[in-house]
């Protein structure tokens, strides 16, 4: 079993709408929960990072994690279409090495 | 100017060349990564540098060589490249933030052949 799975998608919304995105991982060691965003032709950056279960907000972004099941989420809210990108799950652990999600690719639609 | 640099940005080869794939940075980072991006595949690790004198292989390390040349270049060779190395490929450098924050470059399109 792959360490983090993420269903890759795509992701069509329209302007406004409520946008979740979710991944699962299989490693309990992982400690650190992160969101990185990639736009078209640019390498992946860091968008948001949470330590513990629980809720993290940022502007019209949350990251949702709960350890007990293992899951973690993004929602955006009053998506745009500058949000559209691919959205890349990481996790962190003993192994001190990032394990990527596969990514899902989001289009908002105007 | 770009932290994390790589060069060239686009390149198309042949099966059979040789190439290496450069990157540089000024993070100041001791930290640094290779990774291929392949769609449906994601982000696959090939290696990985912590400073100068540590490699170590990923997951994705066959057909594929490094080297660290100072704290600032770690480059990627595809010593006799074929076609299912046509891939997007991605350096990055990490921070010694406690929640490993890496840095990507803005990645060099690879077509072989």
């Amino acid at each position: 079993q792959k360490e983090v799975e993420q269903d890759p998608g795509p992701l069509s919304v329209p302007e406004g709408a409520i946008v979740s995105l979710n991944c699962t991982y299989s490693n309990s060691a992982f400690q650190y929960f992160m969101w990185y965003r990639q736009y078209s032709r640019k390498g992946p950056e860091l968008l948001m990072y949470t330590y513990s279960s629980g809720n993290k907000e940022d502007g019209r972004f949350t990251a949702q994690v709960d350890k007990s099941s293992k899951y973690i989420s993004l929602f955006i809210r009053d998506s745009q279409p500058s949000d559209s990108a691919t959205y890349l799950c990481a996790n962190q652990g003993g192994s001190e090495k990032l394990v990527f999600g596969k990514g899902t690719k989001l289009t908002v639609n105007p | 100017d770009a932290d994390v640099t790589q060069t060239p940005r686009n390149r198309i080869t042949k099966t059979g060349k040789r190439i290496m794939l450069e990157c540089s940075q000024t993070k100041g980072h001791d930290r640094m990564y290779w990774y291929r991006q392949d769609p449906g595949l994601g982000l696959r690790l090939i290696y990985y540098s912590f400073d100068v004198k540590d490699i170590n292989k990923g997951e994705i390390s066959d057909g594929y060589s490094v080297s660290r040349q100072a704290q600032a270049k770690f480059s990627l060779s595809l010593e006799s490249a074929i076609p299912n190395q046509t891939a997007l490929y991605f350096c990055a450098t990490e921070g010694t933030s406690v929640y490993n924050e890496q840095f990507f470059g803005p990645g060099t399109r690879l077509t072989v052949l």
